[in-house]
């Protein structure tokens, strides 16, 4: 497995403003993802994070509202812009070190929109 | 499309004794993976234990088993001897092997061991 890390780890936000989550892995990967948690729900895939080009955004989820970057095969940031309070939510990042293996998650990064 | 069901919202286990959570699967892909991930209240997605869709053996990782019952469309997950430590949402979680990495998820089970 890699070991992942995310900053934040919580924060508290006002609507209107952004912030950006780091997801950092200790070795390099293939695959980065970025997930969203809805308080009481599951899991729900936002973008494939491409290195060195745009990320793959699923259905419902569009690059203006979250910006994603992956410069190297280690770190990737997931931007959540212009937030109002259904943004409140659990981030996670996830990797895959090579194509069809197991998905490992960061520890996540808890939101509250006020 | 990929769709995973877990029917059980919660489920109650005494301390020591095993328990089984449910989990279906609807898929057309021919290879496919299945996944468990169980989720303390610190909101961390921890990988438990993988079964692939030709693997003739039911996958098993320490006290973690997976039931998979490939015409029933079924991956259930066997934790043994429950600890106090098993308290937590537990996902079941399914990707395709015909080209999306997409990791699509059930809407989880949350497990509650008692003393």
């Amino acid at each position: 497995s890699a070991v992942i890390s995310q900053k934040p780890s919580r924060d508290i936000c006002q609507r209107g403003t952004s912030l950006t989550i780091q997801c950092q892995v200790d070795s390099q990967v293939t695959m980065m993802f970025w997930y969203r948690q809805q308080p009481g729900q599951s899991l729900t895939l936002i973008a494939t994070a491409n290195q060195g080009s745009e990320a793959t955004y699923e259905s419902g989820f569009v690059i203006d509202k979250f910006p994603i970057s992956r410069p190297n095969l280690t770190f990737s940031t997931l931007t959540v812009s212009n937030m109002s309070p259904e943004d409140s939510s659990i981030y996670l990042c996830s990797v895959e070190r090579d194509r069809q293996e197991t998905q490992y998650f960061g520890p996540g990064t808890r939101l509250l929109v006020l | 499309a990929q769709k995973i069901t877990q029917t059980q919202p919660g489920m109650f286990v005494q301390e020591k004794e095993a328990v089984t959570l449910d989990c279906t699967y609807d898929t057309s892909d021919q290879s496919y993976g299945l996944f468990w991930y169980k989720q303390p209240s610190s909101g961390e997605m921890i990988f438990l234990i993988y079964q692939g869709s030709y693997d003739e053996q039911n996958a098993t990782e320490g006290r973690y088993s997976l039931n998979f019952q490939k015409a029933r469309k079924s991956a259930n997950l066997v934790i043994s001897a429950s600890q106090l430590g098993d308290s937590a949402m537990y996902f079941c979680a399914m990707q395709g092997q015909g080209g999306s990495e997409k990791l699509v998820f059930g809407k989880g089970t949350k497990l509650t061991v008692n003393p």
